[in-house]
C-alpha cells in the first residue's frame, strides 16, 4: 500500500528555535494534510494542502506542497512549549478509493 | 460546535470478552473512518463508510472485527472476541467525503487482559 516517510522521528529543541519537519512517498499524493495530535487526545487539522507548489500559512505554521506532490514540509517558527506532541503528515493519492494514508509521525520536545 | 464524538473514552475488558466502540460523527459529514493507533503500527485505517455503506475494509484485521452504520449519525466497532493484541486507542474521523480533510474524535483507549 501507499507508505509516507516522515522525518525526523523526534526533536528536542529550545523554546524560541525554528523547526522543520518532512514526509516523502514514492507515489504521487494529491491532497497532503498536517495535524497536531496531543496527548490523550486524536489528531487536529492544522494545515491542508491542495495544488502542486502550494504554500499555506496557519500563523506560526507553515507548510509546502512539493512540486513533484511526492513530499511535503512542516516548518514552525519561534517555538513554544505548546507546541509540544506529535505532527502527523498524511495524504491522499486519488483515483477513486478515498483512504487517508499518514506518516509515522515527528515527536517534538520543546524546552522552555 | 460538536466534533466526532466517541464512547467509552476508555475501555478495560479481559480476554474474550466482546467490545463495542461508539461513534456520533459531524453532523453533514457523509464519510466515516475507523482508525487504530498503535506504538509499533501508528495509525492504521481499519475501515471506512460513504453515506452508511461501508466502501474499504481491507485493513479490518481479521473477522474478529467488523462495523456497522446504521444511519449517517452512528457508527459501532466491534471486537469479539477481544484478545490482548487488540489494545490499542481506536480513533473514528469524519468528513465530508472525498479529498476533504478528516476531523477525529478523541479515541477510545482499549485495554484487553
Amino acid at each position: 500500500g501507499q507508505q509516507l516517510n516522515q522525518s525526523p522521528q523526534s526533536m528536542f529543541i529550545q523554546e524560541g528555535e525554528d523547526v522543520s519537519m518532512n514526509c516523502t512517498s514514492s507515489s504521487i499524493f494529491n491532497t497532503w494534510l498536517w495535524y497536531k495530535q496531543d496527548p490523550g487526545e486524536g489528531p487536529v487539522l492544522l494545515i491542508a494542502l491542495y495544488k502542486a507548489g502550494e504554500l499555506t500559512s496557519n500563523g506560526r505554521l507553515t507548510a509546502q506542497f512539493g512540486i513533484t506532490r511526492k513530499d511535503s514540509f512542516l516548518n514552525i517558527s519561534a517555538s513554544i512549549p505548546s507546541d509540544v506532541g506529535i505532527y502527523f503528515c498524511a495524504g491522499f493519492s486519488g483515483g477513486s478509493n478515498y483512504k487517508l494514508t499518514f506518516g509515522k509521525g515527528t515527536l517534538l520536545t520543546v524546552n522552555p | 460546535d460538536a466534533g466526532v464524538i466517541q464512547s467509552p473514552r476508555h475501555e478495560v475488558t479481559e480476554m474474550g470478552q466482546e467490545v463495542t466502540l461508539r461513534c456520533k460523527p459531524i453532523s453533514g459529514h457523509n464519510s466515516l473512518f475507523w482508525y487504530r493507533q498503535t506504538m509499533m503500527r501508528g495509525l492504521e485505517l481499519l475501515i471506512y463508510f460513504n453515506n452508511n455503506v461501508p466502501i474499504d475494509d481491507s485493513g479490518m484485521p481479521e473477522d474478529r472485527f467488523s462495523a456497522k452504520m446504521p444511519n449517517a449519525s452512528f457508527s459501532t466497532l466491534k471486537i469479539q472476541p477481544s484478545e490482548p493484541r487488540d489494545s490499542a486507542v481506536y480513533f473514528c474521523a469524519s468528513s465530508f467525503g472525498g479529498n476533504s480533510p478528516l476531523h477525529f474524535g478523541n479515541g477510545t483507549r482499549l485495554t484487553v487482559t
